[in-house]
């Protein structure tokens, strides 16, 4: 079965400082999530990538997919302490069909 | 714009009765249900998915005379934990699937729901 590995685990930044999460499939993804989440509550959509290559961004956050569909990265410019929280990036199944998440990464940001 | 609802959003309840949660797409109808379950300081856990109509699909090591699914109609998947155990305490969360996107990629969660076995 498919599996998802983000990296870090977790990340404390200063204010201003950009970052990167990064999410690794075991397969090749028929589409990739990004959601955010404060632990308890429900997930805030952020983007969904589905092409080889494909990049899209949103405020200060950007996501890309690369080429072979295994990998994608979500970059965050300036962070804010708005941004904190857990980040999880999911991957959807078309058969079996499923929506499966990466393992998260909790971000902190400090003033 | 779209919203899955899911109730009760806090739950208590003494060990060894059962408890019902429900996932209701409330403006679209939904092709598939997935239900999830939420550790302290883990990712989301896939349990089931369901479908309209059909028996629910258990991942592995969960447990199906434990957790049963019913997805009686295409906006309301329940979950209910059956003979509940303070182990089962936990973070349940639902999804929908908005089957007006033909490339199914519209997936709308609902706010969770606290499960407290006492």
């Amino acid at each position: 079965s498919q599996e998802l590995e983000q990296s870090p685990q977790s990340l404390i930044v200063q204010e201003g400082k950009n970052l990167t999460i990064n999410c690794t499939s075991s397969k090749t993804l028929y589409g990739l999530y990004w959601y955010k989440q404060k632990y308890g509550e429900g997930l805030i959509f952020l983007m969904m990538l589905q092409k080889g290559g494909e990049e899209k961004s949103h405020e200060k956050i950007t996501a890309k997919l690369d080429e072979k569909k295994q990998q994608s990265s979500l970059h965050i410019t300036a962070s804010q302490p708005s941004h904190a929280g857990i980040y999880l990036c999911g991957a959807a199944e078309l058969i079996p069909d499923k929506l499966i998440f990466g393992t998260g990464t909790r971000l902190q940001v400090f003033p | 714009g779209a919203v899955v609802s899911q109730h009760p959003s806090r739950v208590i309840c003494k060990s060894g009765t059962s408890v019902k949660i429900e996932c209701r797409s409330l403006d679209f109808q939904a092709t598939t249900m997935f239900w999830y379950r939420q550790f302290p300081k883990q990712s989301l856990m896939l349990m089931a998915t369901s479908n309209e109509g059909s028996k629910a699909t258990y991942e592995q090591g969960v447990e199906k005379d434990k957790f049963l699914i019913n997805h009686a109609s295409l906006t309301l998947s329940t979950l209910t934990v059956t003979s509940a155990h303070p182990e089962d305490s936990s973070f349940y969360i639902c999804s929908a699937r908005d089957r007006r996107d033909i490339s199914g990629n519209t997936i709308y969660f609902g706010e969770g729901s606290w499960l407290t076995v006492v």
